[in-house]
């Protein structure tokens, strides 16, 4: 069945901190990979998406994502991260194929950013 | 330019009425979604359309739920003799269309609906 997996649940990090937040997917096929992020109180909007070349993309607020198919993966990295990060991120994967609509979202990782 | 927008913001109801949400997507947007997302899950997706017709249904819990789009546009989700299993934040995304994959979602604000 298709699905999508996060790991972390809650993440709690300090300022500066590098984060990584994991995703790993089931789908046969071509994907297309998606993180998406909801501040309090706020809709949930996108972050970063990959179609197609290169596995590393780059998103808003320096966020960055690489797609490793072998492993099924898309994880979510920064460098250092903000108070402001704080949010609630989900990854997605839709079918690559013309015509494909349906996607299928993780349960979510809640992040906290201590000031 | 405007967003998705979702009405009510919130709904209270008692078990066993009807309650309908309605999602105003973005002008242009061909495709609309409607999903459903229960605390501590993620979101589950109900319903897509593509212009007025709903090509899956699937996702739709029970035959307690029905959803119609008129004009392209706006969008009604429908559910009749409410349970309080159906108490959950009520989300509706619009994108240009799906003919090509490379278009993602806007979300709105979406419907908390709380059944007592």
């Amino acid at each position: 069945a298709q699905s999508v997996s996060q790991h972390n649940h809650h993440v709690i990090l300090s300022e500066a901190a590098s984060l990584e937040l994991g995703c790993n997917y089931s789908y046969g096929g071509t994907v297309n990979l998606f993180w998406y992020v909801q501040y309090p109180g706020q809709h949930l909007q996108l972050l970063l998406k990959y179609f197609s070349g290169d596995p590393l993309v780059k998103g808003i607020k320096g966020f960055e994502a690489e797609f490793i198919k072998s492993k099924f993966s898309f994880n979510l990295r920064k460098p250092s991260v903000q108070w402001s990060d704080t949010a609630e991120y989900f990854c997605a994967v839709k079918g690559g194929l013309r015509g494909t609509y349906k996607y299928i979202f993780g349960t979510g990782t809640r992040l906290k950013v201590l000031a | 330019g405007a967003g998705v927008s979702q009405s009510p913001s919130n709904k209270v109801t008692e078990k066993g009425k009807d309650v309908e949400l309605r999602c105003d997507p973005i002008s242009g947007h061909t495709a609309l979604y409607w999903y459903r997302q229960s605390l501590g899950q993620g979101l589950e997706f109900l319903i897509y359309f593509q212009g007025n017709s709903a090509p899956d249904k699937s996702g739709l819990p029970s035959d307690r739920f029905s959803a119609e789009r008129t004009g392209g546009s706006v969008s009604t989700l429908t559910i009749q003799r409410t349970q309080q299993e159906d108490s959950a934040v009520y989300l509706c995304a619009s994108s240009v269309e799906t003919g090509t994959s490379n278009q993602p979602q806007h979300f709105g604000d979406g419907t908390r609906l709380s059944i007592l």
